[in-house]
């Protein structure tokens, strides 16, 4: 069974232009979960998607956006770049059933590395 | 609101011996408990968690870790390392009743070095 997979692996852009990221969840799995994870911060919540919806977002600027398509996956758009987006970014996806609150394994891909310069 | 610290930015420790990841949270209401493991360039895998019911709690890869509500802590262990567990690895709680992943609160990771 494939994991979760993003692409791109690495992106370099400069400041002001926008970045976007992309993710396919494992089979059957309908939430995907978009983190941040900063050279000393440790990883940062930044959206879930269910179902094609938002369903929660984390404490980012609304210039962090995104989507999740019809087959699930999703895309993290990162608009008016700054040197601070530079991250690791990494999508993670489960599967919602009954036991919804924590119960669930969340899988998580190997990132992307965004720089910023 | 939860918060989770793990004390330790870097631990070194000689292969074949025992070591001791230490993670506490702060939280006023009942969590679940999770810990991950962070291979270099790659992404994070679930070793293990706790959710209810038995405090000691047993992973993959020979790892486990003890709740402990008292002490508000989920220190992980294992007996006898090897140089293959060099990664970084990050302590995280949730609210059962947050509905899900969303709110997963981690810690800014311990990264474990494996001397032969």
């Amino acid at each position: 069974e494939a994991g979760v997979t993003q692409s791109p692996t690495h992106l370099i852009k400069t400041r002001g232009q926008q970045a976007t990221l992309r993710c396919s969840p494992i089979s059957g799995h309908t939430s995907v979960y978009w983190y941040q994870q900063a050279l000393g911060l440790g990883l940062q919540f930044l959206l879930w998607y269910d179902e094609g919806e938002e369903r929660n977002r984390g404490n980012f600027p609304p210039r962090f956006s995104g989507r999740q398509f019809p087959n699930y996956s999703s895309e993290l758009n990162v608009n008016a770049l700054e040197l601070e987006d530079s991250a690791l970014y990494l999508c993670a996806s489960s599967r919602i059933g009954l036991d919804r609150a924590g119960g669930n394994t969340i899988y998580f891909g190997e990132g992307s590395w965004l720089t910023v310069v | 609101a939860q918060s989770v610290t793990q004390l330790d930015s870097q631990v070194p420790v000689f292969e074949e011996a025992p070591v001791e990841l230490r993670c506490n949270y702060s939280s006023s209401v009942s969590v679940y408990l999770f810990w991950y493991v962070q291979y270099p360039n790659q992404g994070l895998q679930l070793l293990l968690k706790y959710l209810s019911g038995s405090t000691l709690v047993k992973g993959i890869n020979g790892f486990e870790a003890e709740f402990n509500k008292s002490q508000t802590s989920f220190h992980l262990r294992k007996p006898s390392v090897h140089i293959s567990d060099t990664a970084e690895y990050f302590c995280a709680v949730s609210d059962p009743n947050s509905g899900g992943y969303q709110k997963v609160t981690f810690g800014t990771g311990t990264k474990l070095q494996v001397i032969p």
